[in-house]
């Protein structure tokens, strides 16, 4: 069965500093991965997307993840924080597609950004 | 925007009730998805339709139903509501892999 861990709930950075937030994945078959972010009172939103074939994944607002098979990881970066990027952050995995396709979300990560 | 409509916005009803959401997924997305957020319990999937029919069950309730249309929107039904069941429940519709949101409903049970 497919799964997703998120280590820890709550990450903190300045304003300008590395972000990088942590995902790892189980999977019987090549997953499909993602992940969203989540402002306050707001559905989740697509940030990026691996689906086999680059495993250096750019998605919106400057964030990035690589997919590394050996680690079973696909952690998200951003070079430099911003304010905005204030919000939840939710990795996800899906092992099929279309009919049978099932989205496995982690418990999400609280990113603060500090002035 | 992501296209997936959903309505309302709020609801606050009372313990004992019953309530039905309404979802209209992307135009083309044949996956609809209902997940329940709280504080406490955080992003809970709770089914999964896909051209009608029932594809994945997750936490959901035997209280709670949802049923998909030939139109492909989509319908959640909360029944004897508890004060516990006060949450957001998003709805989400995919075409293939990833999901595409909605705003959500805010439920609050008094």
């Amino acid at each position: 069965a497919q799964s997703v861990t998120q280590l820890g709930s709550h990450v903190s950075v300045s304003e300008g500093a590395l972000v990088l937030l942590r995902c790892n994945y189980s999977s019987s078959v090549p997953p499909y991965l993602f992940w969203y972010v989540q402002y306050p009172n707001q559905g989740l939103q697509l940030l990026l997307k691996y689906t086999s074939a680059a495993t250096l994944v750019k998605g919106i607002n400057g964030f990035e993840a690589e997919f590394k098979k050996s680690e079973t990881s696909f952690h998200l970066t951003k070079p430099s924080a911003h304010m905005s990027d204030a919000a939840e952050y939710f990795c996800a995995v899906s092992e099929y597609t279309g009919a049978n396709s099932k989205l496995t979300f982690g418990k999400g990560i609280t990113l603060s950004v500090r002035p | 925007d992501s296209g997936v409509t959903q309505t309302p916005k709020h609801l606050i009803t009372a313990t004992g009730q019953r309530v039905t959401l309404r979802c209209s997924p992307r135009s083309g997305d044949l996956s609809v998805y209902w997940y329940q957020q709280s504080l406490d319990q955080g992003l809970q999937f709770l089914i999964q339709y896909y051209n009608g029919e029932e594809r994945a069950k997750g936490n959901i309730l035997e209280r709670f139903s949802a049923q998909q249309f030939p139109d492909l929107h989509s319908e959640l039904n909360l029944s004897s509501l508890e004060l516990g069941d006060s949450a957001l429940y998003f709805c989400a519709s995919s075409p293939d892999t990833e999901a595409f949101f909605g705003q959500g409903t805010r439920l609050t049970v008094v």
